[in-house]
């Protein structure tokens, strides 16, 4: 069955530390992959997808993410994390085919920013 | 650009009572998306829209009915309002023909709650 896990409920960083989000998934063809992050309050915004080409992909905020396929894995990035980072954190899978064509989301991961 | 708009942003409702989530975008999207989050579950797919006129059922449609009479709006009508409808929804909306690849745009949320 197709599905998205984010292993991690909720991480906690410090400051200007380096951050991962772990997303792996489960599905046949090939994916399309999201990334989406939800501040406090609001709705879910884009950070970066990932279809096809080059497997690093550049998002906004100065996230990046790293598709690997024989890993089935998706995981988000960021060099050096702002307070302002601090939110929930949804990978997504783009899945063809069944009843409904459809994005499949993760859990969440909740993270929090210490000063 | 408003972009997806959601009213109200929160409203509790007695059990057996009913109401529609109001939902707009001045994007002129074609697809048009209600989703539920429920703690700890991620996003749920409840109906979409290809365009006016056109809606199918997601994931989760128990309980929800819609309607599309035009592009910009995408009510959401719960009837009989059980307490399993308390949560947060979620409405979307993307450009193109193509749910699975394309960003969505995601409404702040209206926050239910069935007492």
């Amino acid at each position: 069955a197709q599905s998205v896990t984010q292993p991690d409920i909720h991480i906690t960083v410090s400051e200007g530390a380096s951050l991962e989000l772990r997303c792996n998934y489960s599905y046949g063809a090939t994916p399309y992959l999201f990334w989406y992050v939800q501040s406090p309050g609001q709705g879910l915004q884009l950070l970066l997808k990932y279809f096809s080409g080059d497997t690093l992909v550049q998002g906004i905020k100065g996230f990046e993410a790293e598709f690997k396929r024989s890993q089935s894995s998706f995981n988000l990035r960021k060099p050096s994390v702002h307070w302002s980072d601090a939110a929930e954190y949804f990978c997504a899978v783009g899945v063809y085919g069944g009843a409904t064509n459809k994005l499949i989301f993760g859990t969440g991961t909740l993270l929090a920013v210490q000063p | 650009n408003a972009g997806v708009t959601q009213t109200p942003k929160f409203r509790i409702l007695k059990i057996g009572q009913s109401m529609t989530l109001q939902c707009a975008q001045d994007m002129n999207h074609n697809y048009m998306y209600w989703y539920r989050q429920d703690p700890g579950m991620g996003l749920k797919l409840i109906y979409y829209s290809v365009g006016a006129g056109i809606t199918d059922k997601g994931e989760v449609p128990n309980g929800y009915n819609v309607s599309r009479s035009t592009t910009e709006d995408f009510p959401l009508r719960l009837e009989l309002a059980a307490p399993s409808q308390t949560s947060v929804y979620f409405c979307a909306s993307s450009p193109g023909d193509s749910p699975v690849a394309d960003t969505q745009y995601f409404g702040p949320g209206t926050r239910l709650t069935v007492l």
